[in-house]
């Protein structure tokens, strides 16, 4: 079955940089693109970037654009959230999501979510 | 503030039906754009719970069902359950914003 393990996440200063990833397995990586999501404390879900399927193509989020960066790596099945110049509205459990279809990136929903790792920002 | 707006919670008993609606703009759910939800437990990451307006993938009950219209969305529960007190958020995309946008959730309480 899908499984998406989500890793990286801790206590962080503001202004510092932190490395996500999120590993995948029960599907195959190279024909989907993949999602990083992130959800404050008592808040909805917050869309942050999506990468396509061969990477050439990526999307972000206003708030975190110039910022962060998504990346996916092929031989590890791994998409990653490079987050840099972190601030403390960023704090929030960050969950890798996988689209539902597959191919190019359309406006559509998520079937699989990891179980998300958790980033907060605070001196 | 999230960009769909939905009710902070709503209640009912046990057996009874409960909707949670879902209101956007001419820039997402009023645009061609469709609504799916999720449901939420403790501690959990966020399910599918319906797709495409009024789709639920294999093994989510009957009980659940969606509609839209217009700008606005509504997810229903019939025949609620213990089991159902969870957070549910409704979710679309914006081309204004060219963003996957979700609401601030509905919390559902059985009574």
């Amino acid at each position: 079955q899908v499984q998406l393990v989500e890793s990286g996440g801790g206590v962080v200063q503001p202004g510092k940089s932190l490395r996500l990833a999120c590993v995948t397995s029960g599907f195959t990586f190279t024909t989907y693109g993949m999602h990083w999501v992130r959800q404050a404390p008592g808040k909805g879900p917050e869309w942050v970037a999506v990468i396509s399927n061969d990477g050439r193509n990526k999307y972000y989020a206003d708030s975190v654009k110039g910022r962060f960066t998504i990346s996916r790596d092929k031989s590890d099945n791994a998409v990653y959230l490079e987050m840099t110049s972190l601030r403390p509205e960023d704090s929030a459990m960050y969950f890798c999501a996988k689209p539902s279809s597959f191919g190019s990136i359309v406006p559509e929903w998520f079937d699989t979510w990891g179980q998300g790792t958790l980033v907060t920002v605070s001196s | 503030q999230s960009v769909l707006t939905q009710p902070p919670s709503v209640s009912g008993a046990l057996g009874q039906r409960v909707t949670i609606s879902c209101t956007g703009s001419s820039s997402n759910i009023g645009a061609i754009y469709d609504v799916h939800w999720y449901q939420q437990l403790p501690g959990k990451a966020p399910k599918l719970l319906i797709y495409g307006n009024d789709n639920r993938p294999s093994g989510v009950p009957d009980r659940f069902s969606g509609s839209k219209s217009g700008t606005a969305a509504s997810l229903a529960i019939t025949g609620l359950q213990g089991e159902d007190e969870a957070q549910y958020y409704c979710q679309s995309y914006d081309r204004t914003l060219s963003a996957w946008v979700f609401g601030g959730g509905t919390k559902v309480t059985v009574l």
